[in-house]
C-alpha cells in the first residue's frame, strides 16, 4: 500500500506571495493532518479534515488554509507569504482519527518551503 | 503555551545501554499519547502508544511509562543500537478534539 505522499518536496517563494500544498493520503484514510515544522517549534498542529470537514484548527492566522477533496486529498494554502513561514509541512492521513482505538497517524515526507 | 514539553533537546547514550526520553505536559484532559521517531528528510513514523487508563505499554525493545498524577510519560529503549540514532517526539491528545500536541523532540544519538 503506498505511503502518504507530499507534493512539491521543495519549494521557494518569496514575501508577499502564495503557495499551495498537495497531500495525498494513504488509500482508505479518510483523515488528513497538517502540521509545521520549525527548529526548536516541534510539530505545531495546523488543521485536521475528514469527510471534506475541518473538524479542528490550530492557532495560526487566517493566512494559513485548507480543504479536502471528496477522495481524501487535501491541500492547504498560505497567501501572502512572510520569511516565518520557512518550514517543514507535514501531512498525516489515519483511517478515523478520533475513532474508538484508531490514534495511529502516517506522516508525509512533507514539504520543505522557504519564503525569501 | 507548549502542552507538552521535551526538556532534553539531545541524548547520547552508548549501544546497548538503556536509552530514556522524558515528556511531561499539562493538560489534564490528554487522554492518549503517542511516540513517533523521525529520520533527516523523513516524515515522522509512530512508534508506541498508550492509553490513559494504562501506565505501561511494550512493545520489543520499546516501553512507555505514564505516571499521570507527575503528568509525565517515558520512553524506554533497550537495548539501544545505532539505528535507533534519530529524533523523538511525543505527542497527546484529548479524544475527539481530533488534534494532536507535540513536544519539540530530542535528538537521539546512539554511540558504537
Amino acid at each position: 500500500k503506498a505511503g502518504v505522499t507530499q507534493t512539491p518536496r521543495y519549494l521557494i517563494k518569496t514575501r508577499g506571495q502564495q503557495v499551495t500544498l498537495s497531500c495525498s493520503p494513504i488509500s482508505g484514510h479518510r483523515s488528513v493532518s497538517w502540521y509545521q515544522q520549525t527548529p526548536g517549534q516541534g510539530l505545531q498542529f495546523l488543521f485536521e479534515y475528514f469527510s471534506e470537514t475541518q473538524r479542528n484548527k490550530g492557532n495560526f492566522p487566517g493566512r494559513f488554509s485548507g480543504r479536502q477533496f471528496s477522495n481524501s486529498r487535501s491541500e492547504m494554502n498560505v497567501s501572502t507569504l512572510e520569511l516565518g513561514d520557512s518550514a517543514l509541512y507535514l501531512c498525516a492521513s489515519s483511517l478515523a482519527l478520533g475513532t474508538s482505538g484508531v490514534n495511529e497517524q502516517f506522516f508525509g515526507p512533507g514539504t520543505r518551503l522557504t519564503v525569501l | 503555551d507548549q502542552q507538552v514539553k521535551q526538556n532534553s533537546p539531545s541524548l547520547s547514550v552508548q549501544e546497548g545501554r538503556i536509552s530514556i526520553l522524558n515528556c511531561d505536559y499539562t493538560n489534564s484532559m490528554f487522554d492518549y499519547f503517542l511516540w513517533y521517531k523521525k529520520y533527516p528528510a523523513e516524515g515522522p513514523t509512530f512508534l508506541i502508544s498508550i492509553s490513559s487508563i494504562k501506565d505501561k505499554n511494550e512493545d520489543g525493545r520499546f516501553t512507555v511509562f505514564l505516571n499521570k498524577s507527575a503528568k509525565h510519560l517515558s520512553l524506554h529503549i533497550v537495548p539501544s543500537q545505532p539505528g535507533d540514532s534519530a529524533v523523538y517526539f511525543c505527542a497527546a491528545t484529548h479524544s475527539g478534539t481530533y488534534k494532536y500536541i507535540f513536544g519539540t523532540g530530542t535528538r537521539l544519538k546512539v554511540l558504537a
